[in-house]
């Protein structure tokens, strides 16, 4: 059973819409991360959490929110989406102390903001 | 600034062939280096990982050659098979302070057909 799930795995929107892509991890991992990868940038870390209710700033975090409600969970919020943001995004996981950890990635969801 | 670059940026190489896949970094508080494989559709997945005290890692026919000198790494992918076509990502991880990881852009690694 998969230990990062994500979703939606697709999801389009509008121009100045609002989006929310959600993310469950049962691995009991601390660490949650949320990337964007897009051809010729690789993979470009947004937000990152260490525990519920906590919140780390990522390298490119402009235009973007997250929360973690709980140890499982981690929201990327886009308020007012703009065609930049068009990308495939990652989840991931990785144990407490972080340190020389695996990170273990979802399946991703494909957002295009038309 | 980008911190890992990788190169090429695609390679293809013939079933049996071995393939290298080139990696550098600038910060040199990095000190352990992680690459992951990810399959179209997928997300990426831990292959293999090396740190700054140990110049070569092994796992089958995955091996890691590191020189800290240089600050260069690079994956060595022997009896290439076609399950091995992929894009592989270099990263890097700091001794000290954040465990955040710091991606290169990837290389696409085929199997000519």
């Amino acid at each position: 059973e998969a230990a990062v799930t994500q979703s939606p795995r697709n999801k389009v929107t509008v121009t100045g819409g609002n989006v929310t892509l959600s993310c469950r991890q049962t691995n009991s991992h601390n660490y949650m991360y949320w990337y964007r990868q897009d051809t010729g940038h690789g993979l470009r870390l947004i937000h990152y959490s260490y525990g519920a209710g906590n919140l780390q700033i990522g390298d490119v975090p402009d235009g973007y929110k997250a929360t973690r409600t709980t140890q499982e969970d981690f929201f990327l919020l886009l308020e007012l989406a703009s065609p930049s943001q068009t990308s495939l995004y990652f989840c991931a996981s990785s144990d407490s102390g972080g340190r020389d950890a695996e990170q273990f990635f979802g399946p991703g969801t494909r957002l295009t903001v038309l | 600034q980008q911190q890992v670059r990788q190169s090429p940026q695609s390679l293809t190489v013939w079933e049996g062939e071995t393939a290298i896949l080139n990696c550098s970094y600038e910060d040199s508080t990095f000190n352990y280096f992680p690459w992951y494989q990810q399959f179209p559709g997928e997300g990426p997945a831990l292959l293999i990982s090396i740190r700054s005290v140990s110049d070569k890692k092994e796992d089958g026919r995955f091996t890691i050659f590191f020189n800290k000198r240089e600050k260069k790494l690079s994956l060595h992918i022997t009896d290439s098979q076609p399950g091995d076509s992929a894009t592989y990502f270099c990263a890097a991880q700091p001794g000290t302070g954040s465990n955040r990881l710091t991606f290169g852009k990837g290389t696409k690694f085929s199997l000519i057909p």
